[in-house]
């Protein structure tokens, strides 16, 4: 069975960091595509940034209002992803899900399965 | 960036009855479009990519049409679990986007 678990959400103060955690079992992890998807509280889903796997070669997108301080990592050894957040604002109070990229014949950006969420509020 | 728009944003509806949720894209997807269903206090799933095709696990009684701007989702027979929200995504241009949702409740 396909297993995302998140960790790593907490309160954190504007202008602080924050790593999130993604632990995959269940499928080929070092294979995957994988992406990073927000949902502010009541709100609807944001996609954060996709990582391709090594053999496809590793690269990594990010959606504009995080590009620059957000940064997406994996470590294929321990099947885990990784959401390293800086220069966090309020804006980026959300639950973070973590999702297994979804390719059909035109895209990989769907996105199934995906983890419970961890939940990231930046506050003061 | 393409702006995908969900109507109504909530939708009351019978046990037994059909819902129809539409999602309209401001500019062509073709049939790059995915629904996806969230209970309360659960993740996103997966229900139907390429418009119209249902993802492993999907019911038959969900199904989606349309192509290019203009999209719905229809659940033939609203069973109890289906009470939930439901988000459309474009995969067709770079970001992929999704809708602000419609949530689907008991009448």
């Amino acid at each position: 069975e396909v297993q995302l678990v998140e960790s790593g959400g907490g309160l954190v103060k504007p202008g602080g960091s924050l790593r999130l955690s993604c632990a995959a079992s269940g499928f080929t992890f070092s294979k995957a595509w994988m992406s990073w998807v927000r949902q502010a509280p009541g709100k609807g889903l944001e996609w954060v940034g996709r990582i391709k796997s090594k053999t496809d070669g590793g690269t990594i997108d990010y959606a504009a209002p995080v590009e620059g301080r957000f940064t997406i990592s994996r470590d294929d050894s321990k099947n885990t992803l990784y959401l390293q957040m800086n220069s966090l604002n309020t804006e980026d109070t959300a639950v973070y899900y973590c999702a297994t990229s979804y390719c059909t014949s035109t895209s990989c950006y769907l996105f199934d399965p995906w983890g419970q969420g961890t939940l990231v509020t930046v506050s003061s | 960036e393409i702006v995908m728009t969900q109507s109504p944003a909530t939708l009351s509806v019978s046990p037994g009855e059909r819902a129809t949720l539409s999602c309209r894209a401001s500019q062509s997807v073709n049939s790059n479009l995915a629904w996806y269903q969230q209970k309360p206090g659960q993740a996103p799933r997966l229900l139907i990519y390429g418009a119209s095709t249902r993802a492993t696990g999907s019911p038959a009684r969900f199904s989606g049409s349309g192509s290019g701007t203009e999209f719905t989702l229809t659940i033939s027979s609203l069973q109890s679990e289906d009470f939930a929200v439901y988000y459309c995504q474009q995969y067709n241009n770079w970001p992929p986007r999704f809708g602000q949702g419609t949530k689907l409740e008991i009448k």
